[in-house]
């Protein structure tokens, strides 16, 4: 089967740098995704690794390390703004996006 | 470029009763998922379309839900009879290809809340 495991809350100060980790266990591997969704919105995209290493866009980062089957989400200069819930979400050998359970990120003044 | 449609936003039902869904997908995205999110969970995939093919339904309750994508266009999910534990929001996405190959990046509509009283 396929599963992915996120920390349920997290909680930071504006300004501050959060990380948001992401274990998964799949059959075959294509690559890693994360989403945003704050909420009573929809999920939206920020990010795709489907290979080892650091991809940068902007104050968020997302890792990959496929050895590991581990990712992290990295937000820096924190704003109220982002919080929100976060998702990491996987593409295995079935071809479905399966999302993990979501990491509730609250920023705090 | 207008995004992915869904409609209704918000719909209140008697258990046992019948609701659909309708999703129209950002122009030109040749696959369609459907997703069932329970407050507090991450979305959970019921159907994906490519064209107007099934690629997977493996999670999808046959016995009481169903969807259809006519013309590899807009699609429908239905649910018949209704159970409480149908209320969630249901999100519909769309990607240029089968699962965003290039950039796993699915695009989602603001989602039909249900709820099944």
């Amino acid at each position: 089967g396929q599963s992915l495991e996120q920390p349920s809350e997290v909680t930071a100060v504006e300004g501050a740098i959060v990380q948001i980790n992401c274990t998964y266990q799949t059959s075959g591997f294509y690559g890693l995704s994360w989403y945003q969704q704050h909420d009573g919105g929809a999920p939206t995209f920020l990010s795709y690794n489907a290979l080892d290493g650091l991809e940068e866009t902007g104050r968020f980062s997302s890792f990959l390390s496929r050895s590991d089957s581990y990712g992290y989400l990295l937000l820096q200069e924190l704003q109220m703004k982002d919080s929100a819930s976060y998702f990491c979400a996987v593409r295995g050998a079935t071809n479905k996006l399966i999302f993990g359970t979501g990491t509730l990120l609250a920023v705090q003044p | 470029e207008a995004g992915v449609a869904q409609s209704p936003r918000y719909k209140i039902i008697e258990k046992r009763q019948s609701v659909a869904f309708w999703c129209n997908p950002i122009s030109g995205h040749a696959t369609l998922y459907w997703y069932q999110q329970i407050l507090g969970q991450g979305p959970k995939l019921l159907i994906q379309f490519q064209n107007n093919g099934v690629v997977d339904d493996s999670q999808l309750p046959k016995d009481r839900f169903s969807a259809e994508r006519l013309k590899g266009v807009d699609s429908t999910l239905k649910i018949q009879p209704a159970k409480l534990e149908d209320s969630a929001v249901y999100l519909c996405a769309s990607s240029l290809e089968g699962g965003g190959y290039d950039t796993g990046e699915l695009f989602f509509g603001e989602g039909s809340r249900l709820t099944v009283l």
